[in-house]
């Protein structure tokens, strides 16, 4: 499984577009990745996948480059209820043994 | 569509002892994973069941075990409990379809407190 690397901590304020990068040197061919959200004392919670270039939702974007060794999960205009543990995820979705490796993630703090 | 559910939502045990921690799958999923997550850290994968068949395994010892019944329902148990045991134990449902992506669902979790 391609480890991954992501800053431990980020701070900012209400309004504000945050932009958390995850390095994944080592991605495999049939990766995807993946980002999960998790409150306190709450199980992750399914944020965005993709797989190149650039996949959006209703709650963030995933920005992808071409050499897929990085991936940026962008949060548009972040609210207080936004403060939460952010991991970046990297496997093979389609695999009949497919478990997640959890990093420890990027802790974002968002201020008034 | 009911989502992940886990019981009990605390348990506090003693060294030595056994529990029993259990999750009922988001309908409709054919998978269940077991992850303990410890204070400040990711969650770390337990095992993964599948068709009732344990599908893979994390590094962890035997003293862990599971089981995943005919409505995928799913439990997970550990023996000879230790103080490092003490955590956070999340169950992830989904649903496998060869060649389909597919994407993990988490529950509460249980706190498990040995003392």
């Amino acid at each position: 499984l391609a480890k991954t690397t992501q800053p431990i901590s980020m701070d900012s304020y209400e309004g504000q577009e945050v932009n958390i990068t995850c390095s994944h040197n080592n991605i495999a061919t049939n990766d995807y990745i993946t980002w999960y959200q998790q409150f306190p004392s709450q199980g992750p919670r399914f944020i965005i996948q993709g797989y190149k270039t650039k996949v959006t939702n209703e709650v963030a974007s995933l920005f992808i480059p071409a050499d897929r060794k990085s991936s940026t999960l962008s949060l548009p205009r972040v609210s207080l209820s936004d403060t939460a543990v952010y991991y970046c995820l990297v496997g093979d979705m389609r695999s009949g043994y497919s478990t997640l490796t959890f990093g420890k993630g990027t802790m974002l703090l968002v201020s008034p | 569509e009911t989502g992940v559910t886990q019981s009990p939502t605390h348990l506090i045990k003693t060294r030595g002892q056994q529990v029993t921690l259990r999750c009922s799958s988001q309908s409709g999923h054919n998978t269940v994973s077991w992850y303990q997550q410890a204070l400040g850290q990711g969650p770390q994968f337990i095992f993964q069941y599948y068709r009732e068949e344990e599908n893979g395994r994390g590094n962890f010892p035997p003293r862990f075990s599971g089981l995943q019944f005919p409505n995928y329902s799913s439990e997970l148990n550990v023996n000879a409990l230790e103080l490092d045991d003490s955590a956070l134990y999340l169950c992830a449902s989904s649903l496998y379809r060869t060649g389909a992506l597919y994407e993990q669902y988490f529950g509460p979790g249980t706190r498990l407190t040995v003392t």
